[in-house]
């Protein structure tokens, strides 16, 4: 059964302490990895998508980056507006609309 | 730009009511969605519209039914609400298929009594 795991479910952090999260899958041929930000009481918002293995991409303070089995959002020197939940999708096939998507890390950064 | 709009964004029903929750979207988008959020559950696909004139169901489709009513508006029916129907709904377009991302909307919280 296709899963995504995302760790740790919650993640306190201090304003410039950089760290990782983690986005684990067990999906067969894999054609899309998306991460998304979550602020309490709205929509996710779409922060970027990563196709292949080995593969990277950066906005702003992230940097995301994709292997056969899982993918990192590294978050650096994080800033207390950086504080949201942090989601991560899959995508099986280019035909297929639909997304899989992982229960999320809450990060908080504290001032 | 207004992205995507759902109404109501709260509402609470007893078991056995019917509603319909809104959606619509400016984008001029071809593909439209509902989810639902659960607690350490993540977002679980509904039903979808890829196309204008299209709906297919998702994850957990039993209990809604879904209207494309036309490009813009993809609506979302309970026709008889259950206590397991308590939860965020959330409507979402993509220009394509989920190449580009998905827009969300703000979301309608819904409990069930």
């Amino acid at each position: 059964e296709d899963q995504v795991t995302q760790s740790p479910e919650a993640l306190r952090l201090q304003e410039g302490e950089s760290s990782s999260l983690n986005c684990s899958y067990t999906v067969s041929g894999l054609r899309g990895l998306f991460w998304y930000r979550q602020d309490p009481g709205k929509g996710p918002e779409f922060l970027l998508t990563l196709y292949s293995a080995g593969e990277e991409k950066e906005k702003e303070r992230l940097k995301a980056t994709l292997t056969k089995k899982e993918s990192f959002l590294h978050i650096t020197a994080p800033k207390p507006e950086d504080s949201a939940t942090y989601l991560c999708a899959v995508r099986k096939t280019f035909h297929d609309y639909k997304l899989s998507f992982g229960a999320g890390t809450t990060v908080t950064v504290r001032a | 730009n207004a992205g995507v709009t759902q109404t109501p964004k709260f509402q609470v029903l007893k078991t056995g009511q019917s509603m319909t929750l809104q959606c619509a979207q400016d984008m001029n988008h071809n593909s439209m969605y509902w989810y639902r959020q659960d607690p350490g559950m993540g977002l679980r696909l509904i039903y979808y519209s890829a196309s204008e004139g299209t709906t297919d169901k998702g994850e957990v489709p039993n209990g809604y039914n879904v209207s494309r009513l036309n490009k813009r508006e993809f609506s979302l029916r309970l026709e008889s609400a259950a206590p397991s129907q308590t939860s965020v709904y959330f409507c979402a377009s993509s220009e394509g298929g989920g190449n580009y991302g998905y827009t969300f909307g703000s979301g309608t919280r819904l409990t069930v009594v």
